[in-house]
């Protein structure tokens, strides 16, 4: 069946460095891949998305690339805060199944000071 | 966007009793669907609520232990049956508006079961 595999796990990195988290997927109907942000007790919120037809994005300090050929997308978050500390959940939609969303694992990102 | 909003927001429950969790939208969408999120763990679909008809439900997952109903275009329930502690979780509703692929959460019911 679909599968998306997020890695890494965990990401520990200095403020104001950048972060990158990756993503590939097996479907290769796939064409809609948002990234969501979930703090701790909150919902998952998100962050930015991009569809099958535009190789990159990009939005103040977050950026996502997507490439079709290799089945991989990634997202970047430059320069980064505190406040980017969550985890974050890459996502790519179900073959032909308007709307249903298959999720990678997550990836835990702290940000210290 | 869309304004989302779920009740309750937390429960404890005893093994065998069931749940209704309810999802309420502030305008019309096009797709309801709802999500599983254990402890810890990523989101699993566990169906998506089709207006006024059967539920699509995802594979693991069936009707009797999770029906679901969704008798218009901003409403929707999933009823957690005959629980067990296994199904303590975060069970969350999500939209989608219009012809967009956009999705959006609503703030998650946190179930334990006792």
């Amino acid at each position: 069946g679909e599968n998306v595999e997020q890695h890494p796990s965990t990401l520990s990195v200095q403020e104001g460095d950048s972060a990158v988290i990756k993503c590939t997927y097996s479907d290769s109907a796939s064409n809609y891949f948002p990234w969501y942000k979930q703090e701790l007790g909150k919902r998952p919120q998100l962050i930015i998305d991009i569809r099958s037809n535009v190789g990159e994005k990009k939005d103040q300090r977050i950026a996502v690339t997507l490439n079709k050929t290799a089945k991989h997308f990634s997202l970047h978050i430059t320069e980064t805060q505190p406040e980017d500390s969550a985890v974050y959940f890459c996502a790519a939609s179900i073959g032909d199944s308007w709307g249903k969303l298959q999720f990678g694992a997550g990836t835990q990102v702290v940000v210290t000071p | 966007s869309a304004v989302i909003s779920q009740k309750p927001s937390r429960d404890i429950c005893q093994r065998g009793t069931s749940l209704t969790i309810q999802c309420q939208v502030d305008s019309q969408v096009t797709m309801m669907f709802w999500y599983r999120q254990q402890p810890g763990q990523s989101l699993t679909l566990i169906a998506t609520a089709n207006q006024g008809s059967e539920a699509t439900y995802e594979s693991g997952f069936v009707i009797d232990k999770f029906p679901i109903s969704r008798p218009n275009l901003t409403f929707s329930t999933l009823t957690v049956s005959n629980m067990s502690p296994e199904d303590s979780s975060i069970y969350l509703c999500s939209v989608v508006k219009g012809s967009t692929d956009t999705q959006y959460f609503g703030p998650g019911t946190r179930l334990t079961v006792l």
